[in-house]
């Protein structure tokens, strides 16, 4: 599959604070979605994004398809314990076939 | 729906072994993937069908993988013989064509295989 470099790899976050993510290829998509994974589950879908330059929120989820096609942002404001888990960037261009990055673990502390 | 059921949720075998790990996609879904997750390698898609036939196998690493779509209902995913590389979790998904949102295809919780 194309190539998804997403960061950063991990972080710590505050509970309460904001949180950024982003998401890069090397090739051209025209869907970009996020993921959550949580422990021992399949990933789930938080954000679909179908058209360039397209910001889309999903309470206090806000998702970002870049001006490129090229990369993708999500961010999670207002922190909250639940958010911890394994975000992931996916990106498809005319088919089915979803190219992963290799996620973002949060944690948060309390 | 109940979702996406895959079985079991657990597996280990020993080298050399024939695996089958099984799926039954949403009901009414007519696209069915496979994908294997390790810490490696991430998600990576092995296969996916379209109303039970394979469209692109592309993804399955050699001959020892193979998968099934008998009907609308099921699918397997088979190696023969399993090697100690195949460690990983497997997940099954499925979407429905022309649905909103139907990349955001719906994930089973995935089989955790373990060859020693």
């Amino acid at each position: 599959g194309q190539q998804l470099n997403q960061s950063p790899q991990s972080m710590f976050i505050q509970e309460g604070e904001d949180v950024s993510m982003n998401c890069t290829s090397s090739s051209i998509f025209n869907t970009w979605l996020w993921y959550k994974q949580d422990p021992g589950e399949g990933p789930v879908l938080l954000i679909a994004l179908y058209k360039a330059g397209e910001l889309t929120s999903n309470g206090r989820l806000t998702a970002q398809f870049g001006i490129t096609r090229k990369d993708s942002f999500l961010n999670i404001s207002a922190s909250i314990p639940s958010d911890v888990g394994i975000y992931f960037c996916a990106g498809a261009f005319n088919d089915y076939k979803l190219s992963f990055g290799a996620g973002t673990t949060v944690t948060v502390r309390a | 729906d109940a979702g996406v059921i895959q079985s079991p949720r657990h597996e280990v075998t020993e080298m050399g072994q024939e695996v089958t790990l099984r799926c039954k996609p949403i009901s009414g879904h007519d696209y069915l993937f496979w994908y294997r997750q390790t810490m490696m390698r991430g998600l990576e898609l092995l296969i996916y069908f379209n109303n039970n036939v394979p469209i692109d196998d592309s993804g399955m690493p050699e001959d020892r993988f193979s998968a099934k779509m008998p009907n609308a209902s099921f699918s397997t995913l088979k190696i023969q013989p399993s090697e100690p590389r195949d460690s990983a979790v497997y997940f099954c998904a499925s979407t429905l064509e022309g649905f909103d949102n139907n990349y955001g295809y719906t994930f089973g919780s995935g089989t955790r295989l373990t060859v020693v």
